[in-house]
């Protein structure tokens, strides 16, 4: 069975300084990973996924596999960076895009 | 262009009693997608739509769910009886052919009292 862990529920920083959003997953072949954010009074959207390679509002993610990690970060976070952050799983090979997500982390970037 | 619409936004029923949840996908996308999030839960898959077509259910709780897409447009997904156990945030997501982005709604609130 697919699944994603996101250690920390909560995690909190100041502007200016880095952030790492931990994400692990489990999955016996090679998985789609994504990362999802919800900013206050909005809906869920993409930030990104791997196999784009992108750098989206300065955030990157790499997928080590041997670690089976996608964290997410950012070098310098800003106050508009604060929001809840869901790291996703699909399984490779298909088209349905059955996502697994993580419980989520709520980052807080602190003035 | 209109992203994705759900309603209610936010209903409260009582046990055993019957709620209908509607989303209305983005224009042209195929494929639409239920999920829920149960509190203090993460968000989970229900089912998959792929026109009127249902691709994917093994998410599904139980017979007391039942999703429909009748015509490939817009869903809905009912609940009877709902039970307290269902209470939480369902959303309805959409995408297009050859992407791999959802477009997420904002969500209906089901609170069974």
């Amino acid at each position: 069975a697919q699944r994603v862990t996101q250690p920390e529920k909560l995690l909190s920083v100041f502007k200016g300084a880095p952030v790492e959003l931990k994400c692990n997953y489990s999955y016996s072949g090679s998985p789609e990973l994504f990362w999802y954010v919800q900013y206050s009074r909005q809906r869920l959207q993409l930030l990104l996924r791997h196999i784009s390679r992108e750098s989206i509002k300065g955030f990157t993610a790499d997928l080590n596999k041997g670690e089976t990690s996608f964290h997410l970060k950012k070098p310098f976070a800003q106050e508009e960076d604060s929001a809840m952050y869901y790291c996703a799983l699909s399984p490779s090979g298909g088209s349905n895009y059955k996502l697994t997500f993580g419980k989520g982390t709520l980052l807080t970037v602190n003035p | 262009e209109a992203g994705v619409t759900q309603f209610p936004s936010h209903s409260v029923i009582e046990k055993g009693q019957t709620v209908t949840l509607r989303c209305d996908p983005i224009s042209g996308h195929d494929n639409l997608y239920w999920y829920r999030r149960v509190m203090g839960k993460e968000i989970k898959f229900l089912l998959h739509f792929v026109k009127e077509s249902k691709q994917d259910e093994s998410g599904m709780p139980n017979n007391r769910f039942l999703a429909e897409r009748t015509g490939g447009t817009y869903s809905t997904l009912k609940v009877q009886p709902a039970e307290l156990e269902d209470s939480g945030v369902y959303f309805c997501a959409s995408r297009g052919h050859n992407t791999g982005e959802l477009f997420f709604g904002e969500g209906s609130r089901l609170t069974v009292l």
